[in-house]
Order: C-alpha cells, then structure tokens, then sequence
C-alpha cells in the first residue's frame, strides 16, 4: 500500500511546455524527496524538501513542499525531450526508509 | 567512484526454483535497502540493514524472502520457491550513514518467472 498518491499517471507534452506533477499523502512526512528514473536504471535523487511551505529551484525544476508537509508538486519550465522519464515521490517514513508514490511517467516531444 | 551494483541484472527463472540476488553498495555506506518495483508502480520498501544487522525486514512479503549482509558490505536477497507475483525489479539502494536520506540506487534485477 502506497502512502502517496501521484497525478496525472501519464504526461505527454511539446518540447517548451511547462508541466506539473503533484503528490499528495493524508500522512504528514519529515521530508520528502523527488526522484527521476529512466529505463533500466534505479531512481536517482533530484532534490529533497524538508521544511513546510519549503521551495527549491533547479535550473528549470521547481519543488514545493506543502505547509502541512503533506503534499508536494515538482513544476518543470520549458521542457526538453531530456526531461522524460518517471518522476516518483517518496516520503522518509522513521527517518530512513522511504515510501514511494506510483509515479508520473512524463514524455517531451521534440 | 563506482555506483551500487547489482547482478544478475537478469534473471529468468521457473515457477518453484530458488534465486539469489547481489548488490555491492558504495564502498563505505553503512546503510543498505531492498524494495521491490512491480511494472508501473513506485518502488516498495523491502529490508533494511545497518552494517551487517538487519534491523527492519518489515516489508518482505512472505517467509520465502531471505535477505542477508554477513560482512556488512555485500548484501543477498534470496527468494525461494519463485512464484509468478515475484516477477519484479529488484532495487539496491545505500546510503552513506543512518542519519543521511540520501540513497544511491543501483540499476535493478529484473526478475521474470515462468
């Protein structure tokens, strides 16, 4: 049973569009953390949020951690065909381990 | 330096056989996870180890589901007597100490059984 629930399932956009991917969790976590996994490899970490309210910019990525610590969205500016991939969620549950929403499969057309 | 490794990062097996995964985590880390990735889903938390203790096996699915970090490096995932709902990617991620969230994830086992 998965703790987060990730939205949409799948994203197919333009190159240059923006998009949106949210997370969302009744349970309140003590971080959470975004992830980018390709074909054939494990997820790697792209940023991890801590505090409520919390925004963290990467280049054109942007990370909000809800004020309850209970949701989160990772927004992406003018996307790039580099940007496709499965976006996953995860939340540190006991301060190690980590539960992980399904995931947003996001596809940029060139 | 070098990532986690994983192998086989293929693995066929028949329903009733026993498998055996590796990971080789970062040289150094302290902590080591298994989770499981069914086909589009997140991946689910499995077992965790701290050195050479495993101190949360939580998350196996059944008693047919051993895992084992003897020298605290090193860590076997074993499955035994396969099942067609263990078809998975098997994950190995480490991280450098207890206190650090940062995890470093191997490439996965894929696991197909017949």
């Amino acid at each position: 049973t998965q703790l987060l629930e990730q939205s949409p399932q799948f994203l197919s956009i333009q190159e240059g569009e923006n998009l949106t991917v949210y997370c969302n969790s009744s349970s309140v976590f003590s971080s959470l953390q975004w992830y980018r996994q390709e074909p054939g490899e494990g997820p790697v970490l792209l940023v991890t949020v801590v505090t409520g309210g919390e925004v963290k910019k990467l280049k054109r990525l942007t990370f909000q951690f809800g004020d309850a610590r209970k949701d989160s969205s990772l927004h992406i500016t003018a996307a790039q065909p580099g940007d496709t991939g499965l976006y996953l969620c995860a939340g540190v549950v006991n301060d190690y381990k980590l539960s992980f929403g399904a995931g947003t499969t996001v596809t940029v057309r060139a | 330096g070098a990532g986690v490794s994983q192998s086989p990062r293929y693995k066929v097996a028949k329903r009733g056989q026993d498998v055996a995964l590796r990971c080789d985590p970062i040289s150094g880390h302290v902590s080591l996870f298994w989770y499981q990735q069914a086909l589009g889903q997140g991946p689910e938390f499995l077992t965790y180890f701290q050195n050479e203790a495993q101190l949360d096996k939580s998350g196996l699915p059944s008693d047919r589901f051993f895992a084992e970090r003897p020298e605290g490096s090193v860590s076997t995932l074993k499955i035994q007597r396969t099942q067609q709902e263990d078809s998975a990617v098997y994950l190995c991620a480490s991280s450098l100490s207890p206190g650090r969230k940062t995890q470093y994830f191997g490439p996965g086992t894929r696991l197909l059984v017949l």
